[in-house]
């Protein structure tokens, strides 16, 4: 059964950092892409960004409200991937979504989502 | 990129039949076989209903089916039932990393079964 497990949401200051890990089991880890979605109190669903497996060069793409504050990593022999949050302001409030996505280069549908943790930024 | 665009309510009744639809533009929509569908339960993890404009994952029921038509796509729901009361968003590729987001949704369309 394939199962993602988000942690290390909580609340943090304006301008502080938070890393989230998502420890994924029931599936090859290593063949997948791997992407962040967030969704803030009330509102839709908003895309983060995706770590590509290491067949498409592990790369990864941003959406432009995180690009340069965001980095996800990936580590494969542990099968977890992790959200890295620098320069948190008060609009990255959100419950934060990991999703196994398509194991392409794109990395365009997400199959299995974890259960969501919550990031609230406030001082 | 702008979200894609969702009516923001629709209804129907048990038995009958409903359409959503998600406009977008020929650089994600129109321009890409990947469009996507999630439902949504209040407090839940969105759940993957339709991907590639039409597949279906193993386990969803056949009365969820998804189209496309130039830059709009479409999830249809036959023989409604209570617990399809939900959230839907759409969601698409949108290729251009250079230039904004790779992956757009929607902004959600909330089902009620009457």
């Amino acid at each position: 059964e394939v199962q993602l497990v988000e942690s290390g949401g909580g609340l943090v200051q304006p301008g502080r950092s938070l890393r989230l890990s998502c420890t994924a089991s029931g599936f090859t880890f290593g063949d997948y892409a791997m992407s962040w979605v967030r969704q803030a109190p009330g509102k839709g669903l908003e895309w983060v960004g995706f770590i590509r497996s290491k067949a498409y060069g592990g790369t990864t793409e941003y959406a432009a409200s995180v690009k340069g504050r965001f980095t996800i990593s990936r580590d494969d022999s542990k099968s977890i991937a992790y959200l890295q949050m620098n320069s948190l302001k008060t609009e990255d409030t959100a419950v934060y979504y990991c999703t196994r996505a398509s194991p392409t280069y794109s990395g365009s549908y997400y199959d299995y989502w974890g259960q969501g943790t919550l990031v609230t930024v406030s001082s | 990129q702008s979200a894609l665009t969702q009516p923001r309510s629709v209804s129907g009744s048990p038995g009958q039949s409903v359409t959503i639809s998600c406009t977008g533009t020929s650089s994600d929509v129109g321009g890409y076989n990947y469009v996507s569908w999630y439902q949504q339960h209040p407090g839940k993890a969105p759940k993957l209903m339709i991907y590639d404009v039409s597949k279906r994952p193993s386990g969803v029921p056949d009365r969820f089916s998804g189209s496309k038509s130039g830059n709009t796509a479409s999830l249809t729901i036959s023989g409604l039932q209570a617990e399809d009361e939900a959230d839907y968003y759409c969601c698409s590729y949108a290729g251009s990393y250079t230039v904004g987001p790779s992956v757009v949704f929607g902004g959600g369309t909330k089902l009620t079964v009457l």
